[in-house]
């Protein structure tokens, strides 16, 4: 029931092309988070979801928390080569005293090529 | 300002050795966090401090040991280790219930 399933593994696309990309668990969250990480460097937050059915932009990142609670989706509008990188999804869990400390449950990641 | 440091950005060290890792934050943030990640790999929680007290430890190896001096720094002690702790160590910070903000992390290498 702890798992998120992100999808795609991996992608190889062409400059000014759009990416979409998601997560999915069994279990109901109430938060979604999106990160970005280079090589060798750490994760850089792009887009923090709270509520259901959120819909939030970062400049060409668009990000929804899905209705059911259980899903996420990130997209990327006109791919640029700065673009490559992992992207992970991450979700925090309300435990049964109401706070979580913000353990986080991290996807498997989605690796993004940009061809120029 | 949204900024995670952590010193150094590279250490190499021997199984025998002692070292230490420092991460700092001034963004107010009552919680910080030390994960460990292997290449292309999500980072791993080792240790949450929230408001300077150990509030989880994921079955962490006793040759790991963290320390929370003040509410702006958090560090990792490290003694023993083995090779297979290699990794990049990252620290982050958030309020108990917002969202994570990392540090650029350490690559550890051990021989």
């Amino acid at each position: 029931g702890q798992q998120l399933n992100q999808s795609p593994q991996s992608m190889f696309i062409q400059e000014g092309e759009d990416v979409s990309m998601n997560c999915t668990s069994s279990s109901i969250f109430n938060t979604w988070l999106w990160y970005k990480q280079d090589p060798g460097e750490g994760p850089v937050l792009l887009i923090a979801l709270y509520k259901a059915g959120e819909l939030t932009s970062n400049g060409r990142l668009t990000a929804q928390f899905g209705i059911t609670r259980k899903d996420s989706f990130l997209n990327i509008s006109a791919s640029i080569p700065s673009d490559v990188g992992i992207y992970f999804c991450a979700r925090r869990k309300v435990n049964a005293g109401g706070t979580s400390y913000g353990k986080l449950t991290f996807g498997q990641g989605t690796i993004l090529t940009v061809h120029p | 300002d949204t900024e995670v440091t952590q010193t150094p950005k590279h250490l190499v060290m021997g199984m025998t050795n002692k070292k230490s890792l420092k991460c700092e934050q001034h963004m107010g943030h009552r919680a910080m966090y030390w994960y460990k990640q292997k290449a292309k790999k999500p980072p791993e929680l080792m240790f949450v401090y929230s408001y300077e007290k150990l509030s989880i430890n994921e079955s962490v190896p006793s040759r790991f040991s963290p320390e929370c001096p003040n509410s702006s720094l958090l560090n990792l002690h490290l003694h023993a280790l083995q090779p297979e702790d290699s990794a990049l160590y990252l620290c982050a910070s958030s309020q108990p219930q917002g969202a994570q903000y990392f540090g650029p992390g350490t690559r550890l290498l051990v021989l």
